[in-house]
C-alpha cells in the first residue's frame, strides 16, 4: 500500500476483554515499531520488528501485552483483560531499515470503560 | 534511559516569527530525528541528522546537533499558522542500540 494502514481506527471495549490491533506496513519495509500515546503526552516505545523477530521487548507494559509479526508484513499487537490505564492512542510505524526515517500510521484510540 | 527531552513544553509565538526548540539526550547516538504530529494521530518525519553532521537544512527548517553536550535544536524559519503542531526528537541509542525513543515534545502555536 501506500503507507502505513491501521486497523481499526476506533476500538471501545469492556474492561477485562481482549483487543487485537493490526498493522500493515509499507510493503518492502524490513523494520516495524509499536508506539503507545497517552492523551497529551509522548510517545512510548512498545517493541519493534527486524524481520518476524523482536529483537527488543522491553516496553511492553505487562505479560498482558503481546505483539507478533507474520510474513515480514503485517503485525498484530494483542492486549489481554484490558484495564482502563489500557487507554491511549497506538501507533505503528515502519522503516526500511532499522534506523532509517519512520513512515507513521494514524493510529488506533482504544478506549477501555 | 536514552529518551531525548525537548524544550520547552510549549512554545507560543506571532505568525512571522522564528521558533526555536531544544532536544538533550542521555547516550551516544547514530542519528537524530525530528518529527511533527498535528492534532490528531499520526508523526511526519522532517529531518534526520546522523552523529557526524553538525547542521542540515530542509526549506524553513534548521536542525543543529552537539554531539558533546548531547543536544538538538529545531529551529523554524518565518512560522506560519500551519507550523502549528507538537514537534518531536527521537534517538536510537547509538551503536547496537536499534529502538527509537521519542522525547515528550514540543507544543508549538503560531498566533494569527
Amino acid at each position: 500500500g501506500a503507507g502505513v494502514s491501521q486497523s481499526p481506527s476506533n476500538k471501545v471495549t469492556e474492561k477485562g476483554k481482549d483487543v487485537e490491533l493490526r498493522c500493515d506496513p509499507i510493503s518492502g519495509h524490513t523494520a516495524l515499531y509499536w508506539y503507545r500515546q497517552r492523551l497529551g503526552q509522548g510517545l512510548e516505545f512498545l517493541i519493534y520488528f527486524q524481520g518476524n523477530s523482536a529483537p527488543d521487548k522491553s516496553g511492553l507494559p505487562s505479560d498482558r501485552f503481546s505483539a507478533e509479526r507474520t510474513g515480514e508484513s503485517v503485525s498484530t499487537l494483542t492486549i489481554q483483560r484490558t484495564q482502563q490505564e489500557d487507554s491511549a492512542v497506538y501507533l505503528c510505524a515502519s522503516s526500511r531499515r532499522v534506523g532509517e526515517k519512520l513512515f507513521f500510521g494514524s493510529g488506533t484510540q482504544l478506549s477501555v470503560l | 534511559s536514552q529518551q531525548g527531552e525537548e524544550d520547552p513544553q510549549a512554545l507560543s509565538i506571532q505568525e512571522g516569527e522564528n521558533a526555536t526548540m531544544n532536544c538533550s539526550y542521555k547516550t551516544s547516538i547514530n542519528n537524530l530525528q525530528w518529527y511533527r504530529q498535528n492534532s490528531g494521530r499520526g508523526l511526519v518525519h522532517l529531518i534526520l541528522i546522523r552523529s557526524n553532521e553538525r547542521e542540515k537544512h530542509s526549506g524553513r527548517l534548521r536542525v543543529t546537533l552537539d554531539t558533546s553536550k548531547k543536544s538538538s535544536s529545531l529551529l523554524i524559519t518565518a512560522s506560519r499558522a500551519a507550523d502549528t503542531a507538537s514537534y518531536f526528537c527521537a534517538t536510537d541509542g547509538g551503536q547496537g542500540a536499534q529502538k527509537l525513543v521519542f522525547g515528550q515534545g514540543t507544543r508549538l502555536t503560531i498566533n494569527p
